[in-house]
């Protein structure tokens, strides 16, 4: 297994600009999630997903959009790039969406936005 | 609202000394509580998590904590540090609507 992967490892943006975020995983893991890691503020959730077709917000939504069509994908979505999107990125994923479940991350995509 | 507090940004210490992570929670309800550690430029690894029953939980590479509901805490330790152990470390928390919360991370210094 690959466990999760993350495409790009770095990104380079100008304001406005658009983007997404890879993530995937071949795991058959049903829940799946983004956070951001700021300098001093530990990992935020963005958005997560507990199987395809539904996804729900996290505890820092905005400027970002997910979708899931797939178990194995779960892509995250800048539509319009702004510097405080400055950031690391990771996607996790685990079997289901209950905590006895591990989490897995992934390694992460460092984004900057000029 | 769940938080997660880790006191202390920065903790250094010997090699062969205690380590010793603080994480406290707050919750009404006693959380899921999970350590991470993060290795530069790497993803996150879980070193423990407790769910339910024991309280004293161990971890890979000789970390253990400990979940104290009348103290709402859930320290990290390991006896003797090694160099290896050099990394930043997280302590979550998750509730009833699987969203995990993050403390702000301790880095942690190993000296030889």
């Amino acid at each position: 297994n690959a466990g999760v992967t993350q495409t790009p490892k770095f990104q380079v943006l100008k304001t406005g600009q658009s983007m997404t975020l890879q993530c995937a995983q071949d795991m058959n893991h049903e829940y799946m999630s983004w956070y951001r890691q700021d300098p001093g503020m530990g990992l935020r959730l963005i958005h997560y997903s507990v199987g395809a077709g539904i996804t729900d917000q996290g505890e820092v939504p905005n400027g970002y959009n997910v979708s899931r069509s797939t178990t194995e994908d779960f892509p995250l979505r800048l539509l319009s790039a702004a510097p405080s999107q400055t950031s690391v990125y990771f996607c996790a994923s685990s079997y289901s969406a209950g905590f006895e479940e591990t989490q897995y991350f992934g390694p992460g995509t460092r984004l900057l936005v000029l | 609202a769940q938080s997660v507090t880790q006191l202390g940004s920065h903790v250094s210490v010997s090699e062969g000394a205690l380590v010793l992570l603080r994480c406290n929670y707050s919750s009404s309800v006693p959380p899921y509580l999970f350590w991470y550690v993060q290795y530069p430029n790497q993803g996150l690894q879980l070193l423990l998590k407790y769910t339910t029953g024991a309280t004293l939980v161990k971890g890979i590479n000789g970390f253990e904590a400990e979940f104290k509901k009348s103290e709402t805490s859930f320290h990290l330790t390991k006896p003797s540090a090694h160099m290896s152990d050099a990394a930043e470390y997280f302590c979550a928390a998750g509730g009833s609507n699987y969203k995990l919360t993050f403390g702000k991370g301790t880095l942690l210094t190993v000296n030889p």
